[in-house]
């Protein structure tokens, strides 16, 4: 079955330490997203990639960077410079007309 | 500017009872517009979606919107709410292409009394 696959479900960062989440689908979709969910604040987008070699920042991209070296892969790395990094992300893919499709998640907390 | 409002932050309401989660939008043309549901600890699922055509839109698990164009409103309804139901939902509206063309509601959280 086709999906966004988000992993791993749950990642435990120490001060001072980048940390990678990992986001793969096989949906043939063009364009991939990030977002980050707090309590209470509904999603906010981290970056967005319409293509290959190409991404855009969203609302709050300090602290964070990704690449999108193949189409089916979207990786987030939260830097030590993300002062707040306990959150619950969420990876998503779309083609460029459509909705959403949502991966489960990873719930990323320092400790 | 695209802006989606869910007035509602939580409701709560009893098992076998109608559901209808308000969502309003300001967009500048035809938008496409979103119901998700995020069940605790998990990604967004879309329950429906309205692109064109019959204003009343079903979904899954039983919901259904209805698009109102003067209202600028998008509200999901459910006639007899699970409580299986108990979830945060979430309103969108987007372009019609282009990436990173929709807009999120900040969600309104639902309880089910049994």
């Amino acid at each position: 079955d086709g999906g966004i696959t988000q992993s791993p479900k749950y990642l435990f960062r120490k001060e001072g330490q980048n940390v990678t989440l990992s986001c793969e689908q096989n949906l043939n979709h063009d364009a991939m997203y990030w977002y980050r969910q707090d309590p209470g604040q509904g999603l906010r987008l981290i970056y967005y990639s319409q293509i290959v070699n190409d991404f855009q920042k969203g609302d709050i991209a300090e602290g964070y960077s990704v690449s999108r070296e193949k189409k089916e892969s979207f990786p987030l790395t939260v830097t030590s410079a993300q002062k707040n990094p306990t959150a619950f992300y969420l990876c998503a893919s779309s083609i460029l007309s459509g909705g959403y499709t949502f991966g489960s998640g990873t719930r990323l907390t320092v400790v | 500017a695209q802006s989606v409002t869910q007035p509602d932050i939580h409701i709560t309401v009893s098992e076998g009872a109608s559901l209808e989660l308000r969502c309003n939008y300001s967009y500048g043309a035809t938008p496409y517009l979103f119901w998700y549901v995020q069940s605790p600890g998990q990604g967004l699922q879309l329950l429906l979606k309205y692109f064109s055509g019959d204003t009343l839109v079903q979904g899954i698990k039983g919901f259904e919107a209805e698009f109102k164009r003067s209202q600028s409103s998008f509200n999901l309804r459910k006639p007899s709410v699970h409580w299986s139901d108990a979830a945060e939902y979430f309103c969108a509206v987007g372009a019609q292409a282009g990436a990173n063309n929709l807009f999120f509601g900040t969600g309104t959280r639902l309880t089910v009394i049994p």
